[in-house]
């Protein structure tokens, strides 16, 4: 059974750092593109970022770039997620969610998110 | 960057009626990179339909999706009181966007 568990997320002040990790089982991880997707409180879903299985390729949102950075440690099986930077409207519940083998994929499994805070 | 406008915003609907949602792109999709998503209350989304029209594994054939290009639908023919959600699209091809969202709730 595949299983993505987030953890890291919390209250930070703005202009702070966070990182939130996501750790994987259940599937071949360094096979997998991994992506991360946030949800403002009572929002939409927004697509943050993405990094494909042996984790060269990156991908961010516009929203985002230069602010975080997207990495994973195959042999953990986990991936991060560090914010820098963080603004009020980086508050959001972030999930980690599993496509295929390619980056251009649909998200299959997801976990159930960790809630992340910017505020004074 | 490929913007995805949902419509309607909610749809208002009694159990065992058919609902029909819209997914519009601004530009069209190729390779039909488009997914439709489920998401309940306290839940995270979960994936229905990729590739315009494939229903994902354990899903019930009463979710059904149809489209191409710039124009995608998702259909559920009889709802059932499980089925009372949001519902977005995503185009997982370049941006990855999603669109905003259509709730379907009980009329």
């Amino acid at each position: 059974e595949v299983q993505l568990l987030e953890s890291g997320g919390g209250l930070v002040q703005p202009g702070g750092s966070l990182r939130v990790s996501c750790a994987a089982s259940g599937f071949s991880f360094s096979t997998y593109a991994m992506s991360w997707v946030r949800q403002a409180p009572g929002k939409g879903l927004e697509w943050v970022s993405g990094i494909s299985g042996s984790g060269g390729s990156t991908y961010y949102a516009d929203s985002v770039r230069g602010r975080f950075t997207i990495s994973r440690d195959n042999s953990e099986n986990t991936v991060f997620l560090q914010m820098h930077s963080l603004r009020a409207d980086d508050t959001a519940m972030y999930y980690c969610a599993r496509g295929r083998i390619i980056i251009q994929s649909p998200l299959l499994e997801w976990g159930q998110g960790t809630l992340v805070t910017v505020s004074s | 960057e490929i913007v995805l406008t949902q419509s309607p915003g909610t749809l208002s609907l009694s159990p065992g009626e058919r609902a029909t949602l819209s997914c519009r792109a601004s530009q069209s999709i190729i390779s039909n990179y488009l997914a439709w998503y489920q998401q309940k209350p306290g839940q995270a989304p979960r994936v229905l339909i990729y590739g315009a029209s494939i229903r994902a594994t354990g899903i019930s054939d009463r979710f059904s999706g149809s489209g191409s290009g710039t124009d995608f639908t998702l259909t559920i023919s009889r709802l059932e009181p499980e089925d009372f959600a949001v519902y977005y699209c995503q185009h997982y091809g370049g941006s990855r966007t999603f669109g905003q969202g259509t709730k379907v709730e009980i009329k």
